[in-house]
């Protein structure tokens, strides 16, 4: 299984929502990250949890809460979001947070009502 | 820090021509390098990847590779594209330092003419 998962693809909320998107990998990875992007642009990295603990936090508005409950499930919660972030969400894994190759997701396509 | 260069927004070329796509790194040691493509509303898939050994690397769907040191270069380049070739291309860096991320170049658009 080489698949990273993403759920849902497709996700609209307005602004006073709660939503959550959800990203699973049984790939054995250790590294696991969420990108935002915006159209016509590169991905940019959110967060990244390693071995299941927040590693690195790009200065993300609080609105966004990532939770890896376990090694395999990376979870990203939203909540008062704006119009603006709306973005394709994409999930990556990586065998180690050491360099190497990331395996993206498919994306969950955000929109913000 | 690494960073990536893809000079190239908008790149056209015939079905069946050759392909060239550029991307220069900057990073003080060997980086990672990798180049990933991306059709519209999909995720990145990886074409490539380069560690270190051999400079010309093989990838997925016909792609090669070639590092270039002196250059700080990891062109991308395929001998006859196809229409399904059509999309966005990415290169990105990284580096064995656990708090480095990799980085992204801003894209090339690849457009085909039938």
């Amino acid at each position: 299984d080489t698949e990273v998962t993403q759920t849902p693809k497709h996700l609209v909320m307005g602004m006073t929502n709660k939503k959550s998107l959800k990203c699973e990998q049984h790939m054995g990875h250790r590294a696991m990250y969420w990108y935002k992007q915006k159209a016509k642009k590169p991905p940019e990295l959110m967060f990244v949890y390693s071995y299941e603990k927040l590693s690195i936090n790009e200065s993300v508005p609080s609105r966004f809460s990532p939770e890896c409950p376990n090694s395999s499930l990376l979870n990203l919660h939203l909540h008062a979001l704006q119009p603006e972030d709306s973005a394709l969400y994409l999930c990556a894994s990586s065998l180690r947070q050491l360099g190497g190759e990331l395996f993206f997701g498919e994306g969950s396509r955000l929109t913000v009502l | 820090a690494q960073s990536v260069t893809q000079p190239d927004i908008h790149i056209t070329v015939s079905e069946g021509a050759s392909l060239e796509l550029r991307c220069n790194y900057s990073y003080g040691a060997t980086p990672y390098l990798f180049w990933y493509v991306q059709s519209p509303g999909q995720g990145l898939q990886l074409l490539l990847k380069y560690f270190s050994g051999d400079t010309l690397v093989q990838g997925i769907k016909g792609f090669e590779a070639e590092f270039k040191r002196s250059q700080s270069s990891f062109n991308l380049r395929k001998p006859s594209v196809h229409w399904s070739d059509a999309a966005e291309y990415f290169c990105a860096v990284g580096t064995m330092n656990r708090d480095d991320k990799i980085i992204f170049g801003k894209g090339t658009r690849l457009h085909i003419l039938p």
